[in-house]
């Protein structure tokens, strides 16, 4: 079974300060990876996602995730915070058998506060 | 081009009432899937249709139905409404090319937000 865990419930860090929510993840194949982000009251947007090749992913808003296949992790920085990036940021995984269809396993989100 | 949709987005019912959830997916996608979102629990992979069968099931009771249309609308329906029912639930759609491996991300809706009084 395929789990993802993000270690930390709340980050907090000041605005145009580097930005990283963390993410590790178990799954038996290799793992398709995702960071979506939550505004209140909003579903989830895509930010980006890991398939194959390079381990750095750049995404939407300036985020970039970095894949370490060793330590089972895709944690999402940001080089430089704004006070709107302040939501709820998922990590998810999906297995590469094609069975698994869009079955997405989530982590139980972080919830990041930049403060001005 | 139109995101995915779904209505209500809003609603309030009593425990043992039933409630129908819709979702219109994104033009040309074809997999429509389902999410329970919670405090306690985070979010819960309900079920996944495509091309009007369901392809994958979570682990929820057999309350939790779906359906997929030839147009690729789908609508959720709970039964026999309880108080953990209330969350809110998400549909995302995406596009899916028969037989390729599955590459491509969700597109979730605004959700519905269901509240069991």
């Amino acid at each position: 079974a395929q789990s993802v865990a993000q270690p930390e419930d709340q980050v907090n860090v000041a605005e145009g300060n580097p930005l990283t929510v963390k993410c590790t993840y178990s799954v038996s194949g290799n793992p398709y990876l995702f960071w979506y982000v939550q505004y209140p009251n909003r579903g989830l947007q895509f930010l980006l996602k890991y398939i194959t090749g390079d381990n750095l992913v750049k995404g939407s808003y300036g985020f970039e995730a970095e894949f370490n296949k060793s330590q089972t992790s895709f944690h999402l920085k940001k080089p430089s915070a704004l006070v709107s990036d302040s939501a709820l940021y998922f990590c998810a995984v999906r297995d590469m058998i094609q069975a698994a269809g869009n079955k997405l396993t989530f982590g139980g989100g972080t919830r990041v506060l930049v403060k001005p | 081009k139109a995101g995915v949709t779904q209505t209500p987005r809003y609603l309030i019912k009593t425990r043992g009432q039933q409630v129908t959830l819709s979702c219109s997916p994104i033009s040309g996608h074809r997999s429509v899937s389902w999410y329970q979102q919670t405090p306690g629990q985070g979010l819960q992979f309900l079920f996944e249709y495509f091309s009007e069968t369901q392809r994958n099931k979570g682990n929820f009771p057999g309350r939790f139905s779906g359906r997929q249309f030839s147009n690729s609308r789908s609508e959720m329906n709970v039964s026999t409404l309880e108080l953990g029912d209330s969350a809110l639930y998400l549909c995302a759609s995406s596009l899916v090319r028969q037989g390729l491996s599955n590459t491509g991300e969700l597109f979730f809706g605004e959700g519905s937000r269901l509240t069991v009084l």
